[in-house]
């Protein structure tokens, strides 16, 4: 099983859309969680971490899920601006690196 | 703050040719890192350092060396380039291993 899995996409919505990812993660001894925004051709960019409680900036809205190991990312009143491909983003567990996922690509048509 | 920088931003080597990529950050960040990302593909990590003087390897660290004598840089070297190589490198650095990962903006190497 591979460390973060994501559907590659594409998910192509309208404006105004709502939109749910989803990341599964297997080391169970993961404790820190984010996602990441990366636009063609460019860096990945910190969107927000994701907090056990689960939390919320604006129109994003991240939850974890320990249990069955997954995090989610919901984006309410899609932008065109919010076209980007979404890294789920995992600690490997004790003093190893963060690892990304591939990304799941998101395209929001107007 | 300039943040995670790298030079150069784009290169065209020839196969068998060296180089040095450049990266640099101004955060007083222990952890710095390499990625490779090829054409609608993920990141691969490639080296880390947990401090000066640390290195370790990553998940494609063949082909590529790093030195890490200072906290602010942590050049990459490619030693013999191939054009397998050819890909989008980008640094990143971190304050701690969990915590997130800041991106400098990538250097493009194509290998002819």
């Amino acid at each position: 099983r591979k460390e973060v899995e994501q559907d590659p996409g594409p998910f192509n919505v309208p404006e105004g859309a709502t939109v749910a990812f989803n990341c599964t993660y297997s080391n169970s001894a993961s404790q820190s969680f984010f996602w990441y925004r990366q636009d063609c051709r460019k860096e990945p960019k910190l969107l927000m971490s994701v907090y056990s409680s689960g939390n919320e900036d604006g129109r994003f809205t991240a939850q974890l899920n320990r249990a069955s190991q997954y995090i989610s990312l919901l984006i309410r009143d899609s932008k065109l601006s919010d076209s980007a491909t979404y890294l789920c983003v995992v600690n490997g567990g004790g003093n190893t690196p963060l690892v990304f996922g591939k990304g799941t690509r998101l395209s929001v048509i107007a | 703050n300039a943040g995670v920088t790298q030079t150069p931003k784009f290169r065209i080597l020839k196969i068998g040719q060296s180089m040095t990529l450049q990266c640099t950050q101004d955060m007083n960040h222990n952890y710095m890192y390499w990625y490779r990302q090829d054409p609608g593909m993920g990141l691969k990590l490639i080296y880390y350092s947990v401090g000066a003087g640390i290195t370790d390897k990553g998940e494609v660290p063949n082909g590529y060396n790093v030195s890490r004598s200072t906290t602010e840089d942590f050049p990459l070297r490619l030693e013999l380039a191939a054009p397998s190589q050819t890909s989008v490198y980008f640094c990143a650095s971190s304050y701690s291993i969990g915590q997130p990962q800041h991106f400098g903006d990538g250097t493009r190497l194509s290998i002819l």
